[in-house]
């Protein structure tokens, strides 16, 4: 079946470190693949995504390659900020049907001043 | 900015207690879903409605769950007798349309408490 495997949290950081959080997917087919981040008391919102193999989604200076012959779409950022910190979600779907999301189990990232 | 609201926030219930989980998803949003998370496991697709209709289903929705938009603007999951294992946070979602464009917009979530 389609699944998604993300790295153990928390992960611990201090303001300015470079940030790498895995995420490796099984996938029949070839979905698109997708970063969700939900920070305290809200919702997850989209944050990044890649429709095709060597496709980069970046926003807010985060950025992720969609990897093919490695299935992985790790979520990567040079510097981060306290205002990073919530948990990160990698989630896949295929664009046939109703396009549900298949996710992993997030992961929390906690930015120290 | 439009968004997918979710209330309550926080529901306790008993065991075999039937509970609604109510949803108002953005306004021009056509297609609806529910997800849950348990605690320290992965967010789950349960349900997926639109047109008035479930249009795809996980094994979990099973026929103690029900789906129904009621009005114009509620989106509700109604668990009919509560088992200590529905305890979960659960999400709703709604999507404009099915372009590879259109994004699924989350509500904050409920946790369900189940005692």
């Amino acid at each position: 079946g389609n699944s998604v495997t993300q790295m153990e949290g928390p992960v611990t950081l201090s303001e300015e470190a470079f940030l790498t959080i895995n995420c490796t997917y099984t996938a029949t087919g070839y979905p698109s693949l997708f970063w969700y981040v939900q920070y305290p008391g809200e919702g997850l919102q989209l944050l990044l995504k890649a429709t095709k193999a060597d496709d980069k989604g970046s926003n807010k200076g985060f950025e992720a390659t969609y990897r093919k012959e490695t299935t992985s779409f790790h979520l990567e950022k040079g510097s981060v900020q306290v205002s990073d910190s919530a948990v990160y979600f990698c989630a896949l779907s295929f664009n046939t049907g109703f396009q549900k999301l298949v996710f992993g189990t997030g992961t929390r990232l906690l930015v120290s001043p | 900015e439009p968004e997918v609201t979710q209330t309550p926030s926080h529901q306790v219930t008993q065991m075999g207690q039937e509970v609604i989980l109510r949803c108002v998803p953005i306004s021009n949003h056509l297609y609806f879903y529910w997800y849950r998370q348990i605690l320290g496991q992965k967010v789950e697709f349960l349900v997926s409605f639109y047109n008035n209709e479930i249009s795809e289903k996980s094994e979990i929705f099973d026929d103690q769950f029900s789906v129904e938009r009621p009005d114009g603007s509620n989106f509700t999951l109604k668990i009919r007798s509560t088992k200590l294992e529905d305890s979960a946070m659960y999400f709703c979602a709604s999507k404009e349309g099915l372009a590879a464009y259109n994004e699924q917009f989350f509500g904050p979530g409920t946790r369900l408490t189940v005692l």
